[in-house]
């Protein structure tokens, strides 16, 4: 099965600066690549996905990149403020819906 | 919109006691899905559901059962608690797969077996 690992486990920025995920996957043949956020005591939230026929994705201040040859994928997020502290998971799927989580990373904004 | 309920919000089990955890979407999405969230680790695919009257295994089946017999509901079944399945358990749906198809989560159920 697709293991999907997740780096770092803990992220502290200040205020402003910019926050950077990375995953790596086992599995060649996954292509949807979703990044979830998770406040305390709530479900995860998609924020942003990508798929295999795409090289980088932007939201306002949230971009995904993705490099399938060396399989890893990629979170950021830019000019991070204080609403952006929450525990952010990659995932990855070989069939669209079966997805694949990562542990987890713990992002902290400091003001 | 209610998107989708998950029941009870904390629930404490007893060794060998069993449980439904409860899940009901009000979006007319045809797939569902149960992940349990252990400590320090992603989350698991326990049991999904493509449609009403079709489920399947996910990752980590054992010690659980589903059932889905309308579109709304996928609740999930433990028939012996362990303490093993100690979680928290989310319920998630979506209306189909592929582009533009995100699975929307609950708040989840915090399960303690003691």
């Amino acid at each position: 099965g697709e293991n999907v690992e997740q780096h770092p486990s803990t992220l502290s920025v200040q205020e402003g600066d910019s926050a950077v995920i990375k995953c790596t996957y086992s599995d060649s043949a996954s292509n949807y690549f979703p990044w979830y956020k998770q406040e305390l005591g709530k479900g995860p939230q998609l924020i942003i996905d990508i798929r295999s026929n795409v090289g980088e994705k932007k939201d306002q201040r949230i971009a995904v990149t993705l490099n399938k040859t060396a399989k890893h994928f990629s979170l950021h997020i830019t000019e991070t403020q204080p609403e952006d502290s929450a525990v952010y998971f990659c995932a990855a799927s070989d069939d669209d819906y079966k997805l694949s989580f990562g542990a987890g990373t713990t992002v902290t904004v400091r003001a | 919109n209610a998107g989708v309920t998950q029941t009870p919000k904390f629930r404490i089990l007893k060794i060998g006691q069993s449980m439904t955890l409860q899940c009901t979407q009000d979006m007319n999405h045809n797939y569902m899905y149960w992940y349990r969230q252990d400590p320090g680790m992603g989350l698991k695919l326990i049991y999904y559901s493509v449609g009403a009257g079709i489920t399947d295994k996910g990752e980590v089946p054992n010690g659980y059962n589903v059932s889905r017999s309308t579109t709304e509901d996928f609740p999930l079944r433990l028939e012996l608690a362990a303490p093993s399945q100690t979680s928290v358990y989310f319920c998630a749906s979506s209306y189909d797969r592929g582009d533009g198809q995100p699975q929307h989560f609950g708040d989840g159920t915090r399960l303690s077996i003691l």
